[in-house]
């Protein structure tokens, strides 16, 4: 079946430094692509999206990056802050079929102080 | 606006029996989608409804079942409860049910003994 690779599986970074989460998908009519994030004890928050017609977005701190021909996209987080402690999902659907998401296996995300 | 809500926050039940698990979703929004979570499987489908209608199913087995009221909240129900059941429930909502712009609610934690 379909699926979402994401590396790496924990990831810690040094407070300021940069970190960058990667996802490979294997649908490729995905056109869709959420990143997620989950605190303890909350359900995940979507925090940026990509679709396939850009190839890269960014949101003040946060940009995601999309290579379709090698179904890749990944995650950079610049200027890490302790709040960005969490773990992180990657997803990939098509937003033509509604809810037919697949997510990855999740990063935890650990900022060091 | 009012987040997703879900109703109750954790939940302990005994193999074999049933639990129902309730969601009110953002006002406004018309599309419900249910989710498991769990450490080894990660994040899985379970179904989406639209208009009280469900539009969509994942793989799991008939023993998970739901439905969606007039005013868009959804139930979802197991029955024959087993230990593998024990997860975190999410439920997310979106306006119109494509699958980006989901919101997830906070979650039900589930543990069967």
């Amino acid at each position: 079946g379909e699926n979402v690779e994401q590396h790496p599986s924990t990831l810690s970074v040094q407070e300021g430094d940069s970190a960058v989460i990667k996802c490979t998908y294997s649908d490729s009519a995905s056109n869709y692509f959420p990143w997620y994030k989950q605190e303890l004890g909350k359900g995940p928050q979507l925090i940026i999206d990509i679709r396939s017609n850009v190839g890269e977005k960014k949101d003040q701190r946060i940009a995601v990056t999309l290579n379709k021909t090698a179904k890749h996209f990944s995650l950079h987080i610049t200027e890490t802050q302790p709040e960005d402690s969490a773990v992180y999902f990657c997803a990939a659907s098509r937003y033509s079929s509604a809810s037919k998401i697949i997510f990855g296996s999740g990063t935890r995300l650990s900022i060091r102080p | 606006k009012a987040g997703v809500t879900q109703t109750p926050r954790y939940l302990i039940k005994t193999r074999g029996q049933q639990v129902t698990l309730s969601c009110s979703p953002i006002s406004g929004h018309r599309s419900v989608s249910w989710y498991q979570q769990t450490p080894g499987q990660g994040l899985q489908f379970l179904f989406e409804y639209f208009s009280e209608t469900q539009r969509n199913k994942g793989n799991f087995p008939g023993r998970f079942s739901g439905r969606q009221f007039s005013n868009s909240r959804s139930e979802m129900n197991v029955s024959t409860l087993e230990l593998g059941d024990s997860a975190l429930y999410l439920c997310a909502s979106s306006l119109t049910g494509i699958s980006y712009e989901q919101y997830f609610g906070p979650g039900t934690r589930l543990t069967v003994t």
